[in-house]
């Protein structure tokens, strides 16, 4: 995998649903994987960073688990509401490029009430 | 928290005309960047600077310019606007002291180029 890529691209759950979402990047010289939330009208807003394989990170019912042998990383909500509606986008960066992100075309929540 | 601002959050230019968006984070952030984001696309990076005055290359650097005269502003220039350069534009900024190298948006200028 050269780029990063995020799917589905959209979907609609409803209110109360978990759902997840996928993350694949390239795996070598991997660096740091970035989750953001990027609400409509607003900054996107950081999520999570994880470095280390099997890296496991948690905020709210929102998770994020990360494989960099294979080269992917979920997102979890669980118990969707309708304010998790937002796009969520998922960047890498390499050890050629620290500070240099890939981003993914992003995974676009609705959450109906 | 971090602040990063950016001059306008809308903007509607003629083709041709020279625009300068203009981004500021308060702090003290070395790295800062510039993307465009176009739907069905990922943030695609413009150009970024690492120090005052340097700045390199993104992945679509071409119809753009920028400026770092000073660590916390760097402007993106739009030498002659073109119709294909209306689109959302962020602004984000980093630090090598921050692990991860996390990126701060700004809240983004939607640029209509008529």
């Amino acid at each position: 995998i050269l780029n990063v890529e995020q799917s589905p691209q959209s979907l609609h759950v409803q209110e109360g649903d978990s759902t997840n979402f996928t993350c694949s990047f390239p795996s070598s010289n991997f660096y740091a994987l970035h989750w953001y939330r990027w609400e409509t009208a607003k900054s996107p807003e950081a999520l999570f960073v994880m470095t280390l394989n099997g890296d496991e990170k948690k905020k709210g019912r929102i998770s994020a688990t990360l494989n960099t042998k294979e080269g992917y990383s979920y997102l979890y909500i669980k118990g969707s509401q309708p304010e998790d509606s937002a796009t969520y986008l998922c960047a890498s960066s390499t050890t050629s490029g620290t500070y240099k992100y890939i981003f993914g075309t992003g995974t676009r929540l609705k959450v109906l009430a | 928290d971090v602040k990063v601002t950016q001059s306008s959050r809308y903007l509607v230019k003629r083709t041709g005309e020279k625009v300068f968006l203009e981004c500021v984070q308060d702090m003290d952030h070395e790295n800062m960047f510039w993307y465009r984001q176009d739907p069905g696309l990922g943030l695609r990076l413009i150009y970024f600077s690492y120090d005052v005055k340097m700045k390199e290359k993104g992945d679509i650097p071409e119809g753009y310019s920028v400026s770092r005269e000073k660590k916390e502003r760097f402007s993106l220039i739009l030498e002659s606007a073109s119709t294909n350069q209306t689109s959302m534009y962020l602004c984000a900024s980093s630090s090598p002291r921050d692990r991860g190298y996390e990126q701060y948006f700004g809240p983004g200028t939607r640029l209509t180029v008529t």
